[in-house]
């Protein structure tokens, strides 16, 4: 088992979808988790962090289930500015970062 | 967030060449790492640069291949050396954000091709 997997995608969606991505890591002792954002031929950039309660940041759901060890980000309103790589990201330890393959995501006109 | 720089930004190499990327940041930080992208591929850690001493190196890494420095807080250098085309890929370094644990950001990334 992957240390960390992600949906493979891609998905294609139009503007104004909603869109889940799914990850599972399998390190039950893993500490924190992200999301990043890549953009083509750019740097990987932190989207937001995931708290076990759940957080949301505008558009941008993350959730966590620690018992299942599993990740999610949901995107409402999806804009054509969101179509980019999202990287699932778990810290198995302090400072030891695995990172999920990335799923893509086109949003289209 | 820190400012991360890398230098070079991109670069084309002859087989069996070694080349040193050098990443500079704009604060003084604890943590630096490096990572390997290769093509459609997620990041790889390849070690952890530690100020004052060797860097800690992932399995499937060795320091003879990627020696890295990290003179003081604020400066790292990896050389991927007697580079192969296999080598070809994006070099990445990051930095743990002090403010806010265990979270890194990315520097802009060396392109490297190597013929």
């Amino acid at each position: 088992r992957k240390e960390v997997e992600q949906d493979p995608g891609p998905f294609n969606v139009p503007e104004g979808a909603t869109v889940v991505f799914n990850c599972t890591y399998s390190n039950s002792a893993s500490q924190s988790f992200f999301w990043y954002r890549q953009d083509c031929r750019k740097e990987p950039k932190l989207l937001m962090s995931v708290y076990s309660s759940g957080n949301e940041d505008g558009r941008f759901t993350a959730q966590l289930n620690r018992a299942s060890q599993y990740i999610s980000l949901l995107i409402r309103d999806s804009k054509l500015s969101d179509s980019a790589t999202y990287l699932c990201v778990v810290n198995m330890t302090h400072n030891d970062m695995r990172f999920g393959a990335g799923t893509r995501l086109t949003v289209k006109p | 967030s820190a400012v991360i720089s890398q230098k070079p930004s991109r670069d084309i190499c002859q087989r069996g060449t070694s080349l040193t990327i050098q990443c500079q940041v704009d604060s003084q930080v604890t943590m630096m790492f490096w990572y390997r992208q290769q093509p459609g591929q997620s990041l790889t850690l390849i070690a952890t640069a530690n100020q004052g001493s060797e860097a800690t190196y992932e399995s499937g890494f060795v320091i003879d291949k990627f020696p890295i420095s990290r003179p003081n807080l604020t400066f790292s250098t990896l050389t991927v050396s007697n580079m192969s085309p296999e080598d070809s890929s994006i070099y990445l370094c990051s930095v743990e954000d002090r403010g806010v644990t265990d979270t890194q950001y990315f520097g802009p990334g060396t392109r490297l091709t190597v013929l």
